[in-house]
């Protein structure tokens, strides 16, 4: 099993439409949870971060963590085709070690 | 401050050959980490530094590869006798260890492509 599953999609979605992108992990010791974003041919870029369960806002992006089930989710409202991309799930043990990341999951925002 | 700096964006080498790549992280960061993404796959852990120090070393780190980081500042990650196996994106990251402020921040990645 590997330590992080993510949903591989494509995921096609319309424009406007809200997106639920969805990770589950096996180490109930990862304490650091994070979403990247990461367009083709680019280095990842870091959305969002948290280290606790429960709910996180910034702007159209949400992220939810619940330790107990080892699942954590990002919702994106009002989608744009600009968030077309390929989004990762990561995890870490503690603050600036390594992290462990899903293979990422393809959204596709059609205008 | 630009961010993450990685050079070349681009390599291509022939079999064999040794290939080094080039970080340069943000300035005020201590923390240097390389990682390894292939296609359809996230990125994988390699190696990372605080300061001059690489601290831990993942056992997908061949002896084939080498990463220095002197002075604590700029890194370099070599890889010797290049295999096919080895095409991929090399990412370098860099971070401050501290809590207050999660600055763990990507390079835009070297792409490697062994022919």
């Amino acid at each position: 099993q590997k330590e992080v599953e993510q949903d591989p999609g494509p995921l096609s979605v319309p424009e406007g439409a809200i997106v639920s992108l969805n990770c589950t992990y096996s180490n109930s010791a990862f304490q650091y949870f994070m979403w990247y974003r990461q367009y083709s041919r680019k280095g990842p870029e870091l959305l969002m971060y948290t280290y606790s369960s429960g709910n996180k806002e910034d702007g159209r992006f949400t992220a939810q963590v619940d330790k107990s089930s080892k699942y954590i989710s990002l919702f994106i409202r009002d989608s744009q085709p600009s968030d077309s991309a390929t989004y990762l799930c990561a995890r870490s043990l503690e603050y600036g070690n390594k992290l462990v990341f899903g293979a990422g999951t393809i959204l596709r925002v059609k205008s | 401050d630009t961010g993450v700096s990685q050079n070349p964006r681009h390599k291509i080498t022939k079999r064999g050959q040794n290939v080094t790549f080039r970080c340069d992280p943000i300035s005020e960061h201590n923390r240097l980490y390389w990682y390894r993404q292939t296609l359809g796959q996230g990125p994988e852990f390699l190696t990372y530094f605080q300061n001059e120090a690489q601290l831990e070393k993942s056992r997908l780190l061949s002896d084939r590869f080498s990463a220095e980081r002197p002075k604590g500042s700029f890194s370099t990650l070599e890889i010797q006798r290049t295999e096919q196996g080895d095409s991929a994106m090399y990412l370098c990251a860099s971070s401050w260890g501290a809590r207050q402020n999660y600055g763990y921040t990507f390079g835009s990645g070297t792409r490697l492509t062994v022919v």
